[in-house]
């Protein structure tokens, strides 16, 4: 059974830092996986589509990684703003029945 | 892009009413959509999935006489939490596949918070 893993569960930073989040998951026969942003009460914005077959991908000041052998995945932002205050969320599709199975999230707070 | 639109955003009802949940795809046709549940702190959990014109599909665990799901067109399915409790004050969310893209893309409503007094 296909578990995701987001750790650390909560992170709060100063302005200006840049950060990692981390993205775990047991079963390597993944489809893909997503980073997703989710603002309170709120529902979810995709932020980065990796494939299986991708190492790598970026957005503006957002850079999501996969290494699928080892079941991680990380989302590296740079210059951190207080907007980037969110839950971010990590899901990967599976294989076999393109099912999305979600991380925890992790709740990102940026400090003025 | 693709856009969801689910209704009501936010809901408070007394135990022991029902209450429906609505989730439209907007601008393309869904053959299939999703309704996850999350609580506090929590991930995503997938309740059921709806396909056009028949029954849903439930996961484990998950009543399908309390959790209502109705999906009479391409462009709508309902979820009604019936005899609501205060158990099952969550956030529930909606998702939609288009029809004939890829299954691995599936576009997100932006929930909805249920609060059972």
């Amino acid at each position: 059974k296909q578990e995701v893993t987001q750790i650390p569960a909560a992170l709060s930073v100063p302005e200006g830092e840049n950060l990692v989040l981390n993205c775990s998951f047991t079963d390597s026969a993944i489809y893909n996986l997503q980073w997703f942003r989710q603002d309170p009460g709120k529902g979810l914005t995709s932020l980065l589509l990796i494939q299986s077959s991708q190492r790598e991908q970026t957005s503006g000041r957002l850079n999501a990684s996969l290494d699928k052998s080892s079941g991680r995945s990380t989302l590296y932002i740079a210059a951190s703003q207080p907007g980037d205050s969110a839950t971010y969320l990590c899901a990967v599709t599976m294989d076999s029945n393109y099912q999305l199975i979600w991380g925890a999230g992790t709740k990102l707070i940026i400090k003025p | 892009g693709a856009v969801v639109s689910q209704h009501p955003s936010w809901v408070i009802c007394k135990s022991g009413t029902s209450v429906k949940i609505e989730c439209r795809s907007l601008d393309f046709q869904a053959t299939t959509m999703f309704w996850y549940r999350q609580f506090p702190k929590q991930s995503l959990m997938l309740m059921a999935t709806s396909n056009e014109g028949s029954k849903a599909t439930y996961e484990q665990g998950v009543e399908k006489d309390k959790f209502l799901i109705n999906h009479a067109s391409l462009t709508l399915s309902t979820l009604t939490v019936t005899s609501a409790h205060p158990e099952d004050s969550s956030f529930y969310i909606c998702s939609a596949r288009e029809q004939g893209a890829a299954k691995n893309i599936q576009y997100f409503g932006a929930g909805t918070r249920l609060s059972v007094l």
